[in-house]
C-alpha cells in the first residue's frame, strides 16, 4: 500500500506558467482534498471532492481548478501561476467526509512549489 | 463559521516530563476532534481522535481529552522524548462539513 501519493515533489514556475499537480490514492477512499500550508498559516483547504464526480470550493480555491479523475486521482491545476501560491501543496483522503463517519485523513508527502 | 485555536508559541519541555497542548474551539461543539503529528518536510500523520461523549482517550503514552464546558481539548504527552519534537495540529470534523485544522503547536523536547 503506497497510501497518498503526489508529484511532482518540488516545481519552480515562472508567473503565468501553467501545472497541475497530481494526487493517487490506494485505499479505497471516497473523499480527496487539497490544501496549502504557509508558514505561520496552518493548513488551508483550497478544493475538495467529497466523492467521486462532486468537486467544491474550500477555504481559497482562488487561482485553482480541480479534476477528480477517477475514485482514485484528484488533480490541482494552475492556470496562471502567481508569487502567491508559492507554497506547500498536501493531497489527502478519508473514507468519506461526512454522512456520520470519521474524517480521518491520510496525507500525501506534499509538493513544494516555488513561482518566480 | 468554526474556529480551531492552537498556542503558536512553542512548546519547550525536558525530556521525561509530560507535555501538554492545547486546542480551544469558538463556536459549535465539533461531533469529534482530532490530533495530528508533523515533522518538517511531510505530511501530517493521524494520532487520535475523541468524540464529544468522551472525556477521555488514551493511546500508549498519548492521552486527549475533551471539554465542551471549556470548549477545549488537551493533548498530553506523557514521559516526553526528544524523538516527539514535532507540529501537533488540531482538527474538528463532523459539525461543519469541511474539517477545520488549527495552525499547529511546536512541541520541542530538550535532552
Amino acid at each position: 500500500n503506497a497510501g497518498v501519493t503526489q508529484t511532482p515533489k518540488f516545481q519552480v514556475l515562472k508567473t503565468g506558467q501553467s501545472m497541475t499537480l497530481q494526487c493517487a490514492q490506494d485505499m479505497n477512499h471516497n473523499s480527496m482534498y487539497w490544501y496549502r500550508q504557509d508558514p505561520g498559516m496552518g493548513l488551508r483547504l483550497i478544493y475538495y471532492s467529497a466523492s467521486e464526480g462532486t468537486t467544491d470550493k474550500g477555504e481559497v480555491p482562488n487561482g485553482y481548478n480541480v479534476s477528480r479523475l477517477n475514485k482514485r486521482e484528484f488533480s490541482l491545476r494552475l492556470e496562471s501561476a502567481a508569487p502567491s501560491q508559492t507554497s506547500v501543496y498536501f493531497c489527502a483522503s478519508s473514507e468519506a467526509l461526512g454522512g456520520g463517519g470519521t474524517d480521518t485523513q491520510y496525507f500525501g508527502p506534499g509538493t513544494r512549489l516555488t513561482v518566480l | 463559521s468554526q474556529k480551531i485555536e492552537q498556542n503558536s508559541e512553542a512548546l519547550n519541555i525536558q525530556e521525561g516530563k509530560t507535555a501538554t497542548l492545547t486546542c480551544n474551539y469558538t463556536n459549535y461543539s465539533p461531533a469529534y476532534l482530532q490530533w495530528y503529528r508533523q515533522d518538517p518536510g511531510r505530511g501530517p500523520v493521524f494520532l487520535l481522535l475523541i468524540r464529544e461523549n468522551e472525556k477521555e482517550k488514551r493511546k500508549e503514552r498519548l492521552k486527549v481529552t475533551f471539554d465542551t464546558t471549556l470548549k477545549q481539548s488537551l493533548f498530553h504527552i506523557t514521559a516526553s522524548q526528544p524523538a516527539d519534537s514535532a507540529t501537533y495540529l488540531c482538527v474538528e470534523g463532523g459539525g461543519s462539513y469541511i474539517p477545520t485544522f488549527g495552525r499547529g503547536t511546536s512541541l520541542i523536547v530538550h535532552p
